[in-house]
């Protein structure tokens, strides 16, 4: 089993749809969990980190749920910018593992 | 601040050239992480180091990988010799005292192909 795992996709949606991605992890030891976005030809960026209360910022909701090891995104009213490849990233004690990504395509 | 500043942004070699890659973490972070990006196999940790000091290098694919931090501002990947398997993104990536080795940033990275 792949220590995160991710639909690939691409998930093609219109402006203003509302997308959710999946994510689940192999470790159960893990610490903390993150969701970073590369665009396309760039270097990855954080989103958010994922808190087990679950967390919002704007558009965008995250929440994990440790019994079953998996992490979702939920991204509201898309845009046209937020179409990238989003990681789902899950830390350990000092190191980083990240999944391969699953790619978002807004279209207007 | 600059950021993660990496040279070069690409590189083309011929397989069995010696291939460096650089990178000048954001100042002030203690950690440094190199690594590989491909379409089949994603985002690997290569190498990280703490404080300029290798903390776990198992990532490093094979002895033909090197690399080295001789100061907390300068990172150096050497592949030698280089195989067109080795083409891929490279990144450096650098995070803070403070937020512990979890929240990283990334430089641009080096696009290398090796022919």
């Amino acid at each position: 089993r792949k220590e995160v795992e991710q639909d690939p996709g691409p998930f093609n949606v219109p402006e203003g749809a509302t997308v959710a991605f999946n994510c689940t992890y192999s470790n159960s030891a893990s610490q903390s969990f993150f969701w970073y976005r590369q665009d396309c030809r760039k270097e990855p960026k954080l989103l958010m980190s994922v808190y087990s209360s679950g967390n919002e910022d704007g558009r965008f909701t995250a929440q994990l749920n440790r019994a079953s090891q998996y992490i979702s995104l939920l991204i509201r009213d898309s845009k046209l910018s937020d179409s990238a490849t989003y990681l789902c990233v899950v830390s350990g004690y000092s190191t980083l593992t990240f999944g391969k990504g699953t790619m978002l395509l807004v279209s207007p | 601040d600059a950021g993660v500043i990496q040279s070069p942004r690409h590189e083309v070699t011929e397989m069995g050239q010696e291939v460096t890659l650089r990178c000048k973490p954001i100042s002030g972070h203690d950690y440094l992480f190199w690594y590989r990006q491909t379409m089949m196999r994603g985002l690997e940790l290569l190498i990280y180091f703490n404080n300029n000091v290798p903390i776990d290098d198992s990532g490093m694919p094979e002895d033909r990988f090197s690399a080295k931090m001789p100061n907390a501002s300068f990172s150096t990947l050497k592949i030698q010799p280089s195989e067109p398997r080795d083409s891929a993104v490279y990144f450096c990536a650098s995070s803070p005292i403070a937020g512990g080795p979890n929240e990283q940033y990334f430089g641009p990275g080096t696009r290398l192909t090796v022919t």
